[in-house]
């Protein structure tokens, strides 16, 4: 059974840093895309950013360019996301999810999400 | 960035009733080499993931209820629910990967009249 499990959200301070995890299973962690999708409180889905899955490119939102680094551990079948100076506006709930063999689908496992809050 | 937008914002049909969704994208998300729009639907119930419901536009995902259905091509694209059931209740989200950003519409929330 696919799974995929984020962690490591919680409450940072305006500038700050925090590193989300994303532990997948059921699958050849490997092989596939994986993705960090967000959504602010009552607000829509906004594309992050993907890791492609076989030679490992990575694409970000302008939004978080410069910022966010996606990242994946193979050998930990784990993704990260690493946040640098965090603004008020990256407050939300941070999905990881499973696409198909190369960045260009449809994302088709989404783990429940962890809460990012970013305050002064 | 392709912009996509979704009509209605909103929208009530009666249980048993169909629902349609539009999508339309600021260009088109048909890839010619291989004649497939990158184009997936989501469903997102109230405080859940969201849920692929159709990829490629118009294939259906494993275990999703037939009543669901994709079409369209190129900029326009429609999601059908046929026969609405109380569980369909949810907002609805398209989304293209035909290019980075991989953005998504707006959402449609649908409820039961």
């Amino acid at each position: 059974e696919v799974q995929v499990l984020e962690s490591g959200g919680g409450l940072v301070q305006t500038g700050g840093s925090l590193r989300l995890s994303c532990a997948a299973s059921g699958f050849t962690f490997g092989s596939y895309a994986m993705s960090w999708v967000r959504q602010a409180p009552g607000k829509g889905l906004e594309w992050v950013s993907t890791l492609d899955g076989r030679g490992g490119s990575t694409f970000h939102a302008d939004s978080v360019k410069g910022r966010f680094t996606i990242s994946r551990d193979i050998s930990k079948n784990t993704l990260y996301l690493q946040m640098n100076s965090l603004r008020a506006e990256d407050t939300a709930v941070y999905y990881c999810a499973k696409g198909g063999s190369s960045q260009y689908s449809g994302l088709d496992y989404w783990g429940q999400g962890t809460l990012v809050t970013v305050s002064s | 960035d392709i912009v996509m937008t979704q009509s209605p914002d909103s929208l009530a049909v009666s249980l048993g009733e169909r629902a349609t969704i539009n999508c339309k994208s600021s260009q088109s998300v048909l890839y010619s080499s291989n004649n497939k729009n990158y184009l997936a639907w989501y469903q997102q119930r109230p405080g859940q993931p969201p849920k692929l419901l159709i990829n490629w536009a118009s294939t259906r995902e494993s275990g999703v209820p037939d009543r669901f259905s994709g079409s369209g091509s190129g900029t326009d694209f429609t999601l059908t629910i046929n026969s609405l059931q109380a569980e369909d209740v949810a907002v609805y989200y398209c989304q293209q990967y035909y290019g980075t950003p991989f953005t998504f519409g707006q959402g449609t929330m649908l409820e039961i009249k």
